[in-house]
């Protein structure tokens, strides 16, 4: 069964810092991995989708890597600001359906 | 475009009561989701459909929930009779034809319920 965990759960950083968000899935025959934003009340907003057959995807300031045989991916986000505050879930596909880890809560201090 | 459109976008009924939750879901787009999002288990994919027929009900906890998409363009979960750990934020999703999970899912603003 397929299980998605994503570490630290919360983070604050002042603005300005660059940082990395972790996600580590325990069964690697994926077809892709997809990180979602969501700010409090609202629906997920897709960031980055990723295919099993590509180590990384970049838009902005924003970089995911995949590394399938270890089964995790890292979020890198460059030069944080006040509006990059959310919650960021990764989801992997197991038998045609996503998979959401818990998520990780980012506050970035101005 | 609009997005995918949910209503209501809160909800709040006793115990007891029937509960419809509407969703419009991206134009063009063939599969469509329903999600549930609580504290305690995440974001959990209740059912989704391909051109409007339910693929995979797995996810739906009980026969008291049940799913219809009458037509591409509509779709609503119903729980019947409704109970207080049904309380959750509803999320529909959709997205294009390729396949369940090789597309971006475009998500609506949920719906928040809650059961007294």
């Amino acid at each position: 069964k397929q299980e998605v965990t994503q570490i630290p759960a919360a983070l604050s950083v002042p603005e300005g810092e660059n940082l990395v968000l972790n996600c580590s899935f325990t069964d690697s025959a994926i077809y892709n991995l997809q990180w979602f934003r969501q700010d409090p009340g609202k629906g997920l907003t897709s960031l980055l989708l990723i295919q099993s057959s590509q180590r990384e995807q970049t838009s902005g300031r924003l970089n995911a890597s995949l590394d399938k045989s270890s089964g995790r991916s890292t979020l890198y986000i460059a030069a944080s600001q006040p509006g990059d505050s959310a919650t960021y879930l990764c989801a992997v596909d197991s038998s045609y359906k996503l998979i959401f880890g818990s998520g990780t809560r980012l506050l970035v201090r101005p | 475009d609009a997005g995918v459109i949910q209503s209501p976008r809160h909800e709040v009924t006793e115990m007891g009561q029937e509960v419809t939750l509407r969703c419009k879901p991206i134009s063009g787009h063939d599969y469509l989701f329903w999600y549930r999002q609580t504290m305690m288990r995440g974001l959990e994919l209740l059912i989704y459909f391909n051109n409007n027929v339910p693929i995979d009900d797995s996810g739906m906890p009980e026969d008291r929930f049940s799913a219809k998409m009458p037509n591409a363009s509509f779709s609503t979960l119903k729980i019947q009779p409704s109970e207080p750990r049904d309380s959750a934020v509803y999320f529909c999703a959709s997205s294009l034809g390729t396949g369940p999970v090789t597309d971006t899912q475009y998500f609506g603003p949920g719906t928040r319920l809650t059961v007294l």
